[in-house]
């Protein structure tokens, strides 16, 4: 079973707050990645990790950040948020040594901003 | 670039009916293609994969099988369920690039009783 966390699971947000978007993953996964989700459904690649200080942009620019300090730890950080920001985030994980090196999905963070 | 194309949705059956979900992707060489499921209100779920040609993968009486010759990984279901209902994703992925997965658009499915 997957143990993979997201906090909050709702987020309604103001013009220019920071927000910080947290993902935890107990099964020691090296590796660690956010999606962007629009309402349309489609999944757009933001940010990835290959493990400790490691971060890399994904395929869809973002004005977001990410850090890896720690293996179970992946937080998304906005620093000013807009409107054009509402979307749902979806952080997974994957150990790429194992046989079936799977990605293991979060709930979701549904980010609005009014 | 890497693309996958799945059947715009909704799809609306009626319980016990046989769905298919159509896949097909664009890619240089021989990927890892996937199927997730996402329930309302979660996250994804992997429902089965293929990893070479002619692989057919099967989970929850769902299959699919990876089609080298026309780039396609249709999933089917026999009799599909209320309980079937939610938006399918197929996915490919190479592991030589990171294991990013690029995904296609969603399909929603919805099963009336």
């Amino acid at each position: 079973e997957a143990d993979i966390y997201q906090t909050p699971r709702y987020l309604v947000i103001g013009t220019g707050k920071k927000i910080t978007l947290e993902c935890s993953q107990t099964m020691g996964h090296d590796k660690m990645y956010w999606y962007q989700q629009d309402p349309g459904m489609e999944l757009h690649l933001i940010h990835y990790s290959y493990g400790v200080n490691s971060t890399e942009k994904g395929d869809l620019s973002s004005e977001s950040t990410v850090s890896r300090i720690r293996t179970e730890h992946f937080p998304l950080t906005l620093e000013s948020a807009r409107p054009s920001h509402t979307s749902q985030y979806l952080c997974a994980s994957s150990d790429y040594r194992g046989p079936g090196d799977e990605q293991y999905f979060g709930p979701g963070t549904r980010l609005t901003v009014t | 670039g890497n693309s996958v194309t799945q059947m715009e949705g909704p799809v609306t059956l009626s319980e016990e009916a046989f769905l298919t979900i159509n896949c097909t992707y664009t890619a240089t060489g021989y990927p890892s293609l996937f199927w997730y499921v996402q329930y309302p209100g979660e996250g994804l779920q992997l429902l089965l994969k293929a990893t070479k040609a002619d692989d057919k993968g099967s989970n929850k009486g769902f299959e699919a099988t990876y089609r080298k010759e026309t780039t396609s990984f249709h999933l089917e279901k026999g009799s599909v369920q209320v309980s079937d209902s939610a938006v399918y994703f197929c996915a490919l992925r190479f592991k030589a690039a990171g294991n990013k997965l690029t995904f296609g658009g969603g399909t929603r499915v919805l099963v009336k009783p």
